[in-house]
Parts: structure tokens; sequence; C-alpha cells
């Protein structure tokens, strides 16, 4: 079975700072993966996804970019982090009988 | 294009009440069906799935979820609710359309009152 992790659990950062958040996967190969973001009070928004290296697509205009350096890495990015980028990040793999989550990160934006 | 509503955005029941969560979804075909719950703090943590079969399908932790494909609707049941069954629910539809891609709901916070 897959395995996912997040990195890093929790963080803090000042307004106009650059964020990076990764994601790697255990236990496939060529995976799609996911960025999801969840905000306080509300559900969960795709961000992100992509079917293997170097493949992004974006579902929704934002202050944030991502990248998939290697088959089983996603790599969530910003150069200057806003106070709306807070929230809940986490990382997936979808697959047909159910879709795998990582543990998250708990950004907050300061 | 696909899309999951839970109209409910917060439930209080009693513990050892029942419970429903609603949700409904839109999709062309035949869609694959997903509750998930949160814990605060937490990720998330697949509690059943409805791929094909018998529309009653039974979960983790016991909950249940029926399909029910004339209302487009996949609700969520548990017969007496628990105090640690206190967390954010989820529905999500899977779609297979140029990669498998899952659909969320925005989420029912239920709580437990003693």
């Amino acid at each position: 079975s897959q395995t996912i992790h997040q990195w890093p659990a929790t963080l803090v950062q000042p307004v106009g700072s650059p964020l990076s958040l990764e994601c790697t996967v255990e236990g496939t190969s060529n995976p799609n993966l996911y960025w999801y973001r969840q905000a306080a009070g509300r559900g969960l928004q795709l961000l992100f996804y992509s079917v293997g290296i170097g493949q992004i697509s974006s579902e929704v205009p934002q202050n944030l970019s991502a990248s998939r350096p290697q088959d089983r890495q996603f790599i969530l990015s910003s150069k200057k982090l806003l106070l709306s980028d807070s929230g809940f990040y986490l990382c997936a793999c979808p697959r047909l009988d159910a879709q795998y989550f990582g543990p998250g990160t708990r950004l907050t934006v300061l | 294009a696909q899309s999951v509503t839970q109209p409910d955005i917060h439930i209080t029941v009693s513990e050892g009440a029942s419970l429903e969560l609603r949700c409904n979804y839109s999709y062309g075909a035949t869609p694959y069906l997903f509750w998930y719950v949160q814990s605060p703090g937490q990720g998330l943590q697949l509690l059943l799935k409805y791929f094909s079969g018998d529309t009653l399908v039974q979960g983790i932790k016991g909950f249940e979820a029926e399909f029910k494909r004339s209302q487009s609707s996949f609700n969520l049941r548990k017969p007496s609710v628990h105090w640690s069954d206190a967390a954010e629910y989820f529905c999500a539809v899977g779609a297979n359309t140029g990669g498998f891609k899952t659909i969320f709901g925005a989420g029912t916070r239920l709580f437990v009152k003693a």
C-alpha cells in the first residue's frame, strides 16, 4: 500500500515570505498527485494536480505554484505569501478505490 | 461538470441518537462515491465507498450510506452516535476524466452533545 508524507507538519510564516511544502509518496510509481487546501470552516479546494513529472494543472488562479521534479515528489510553493494563504494543505494520491491523503501541513500566515 | 453538495454546514445530535448526513452529487455517468471523516487537525480517513452493486454500503465505525440514483444522493447514516464521532465529514465523487479526479463537498461538521 502507498504512504504519503508531507513536510513540515506545521508552519508559521510572515506575509511576503516564500513558501515550500513538500509531498512525497511511497509504495507506488507514476502516481497522480493533488494539492488541496482547506481554509478554516471551508471544504477542500483542489489547487493543483499532476499526472507526471513536470506536468502540472492548476484548478484555480492564485498566489501559489506547484512543481513535480520527481515521480514521487510534489512541491507547493509561493514567492510571497498572503494572509489568505493560511490553511491546511493536503497532498493526495487518487486511485479508483479511494483517495490517499498525507497528514497535512498547517500553514499560518501572520 | 461534476459537483458535490452537502447542504448542512453543521449538525448537532445527542449521543446515542441516530445521524443522517446529506450528500447530493452531479455527474453524468455512474459515479464513484465516497465519505471521508476528518478529526480536528488530522488528515482525512475513508469511511466507505460505493462503486457498483448493492446500493447500501457498510463502512468503518458503524457508518453506512445508501446510493439513490433517482435522487442523486449518497447520504451517510449511523444508528447511534458516539461522542468520538464529532468531526467533519466530507462526501466526494470520483470522476475518471483524463485522469482520476475526486471532487469534494464543502463538508458537514458534526457536534455531539452529551
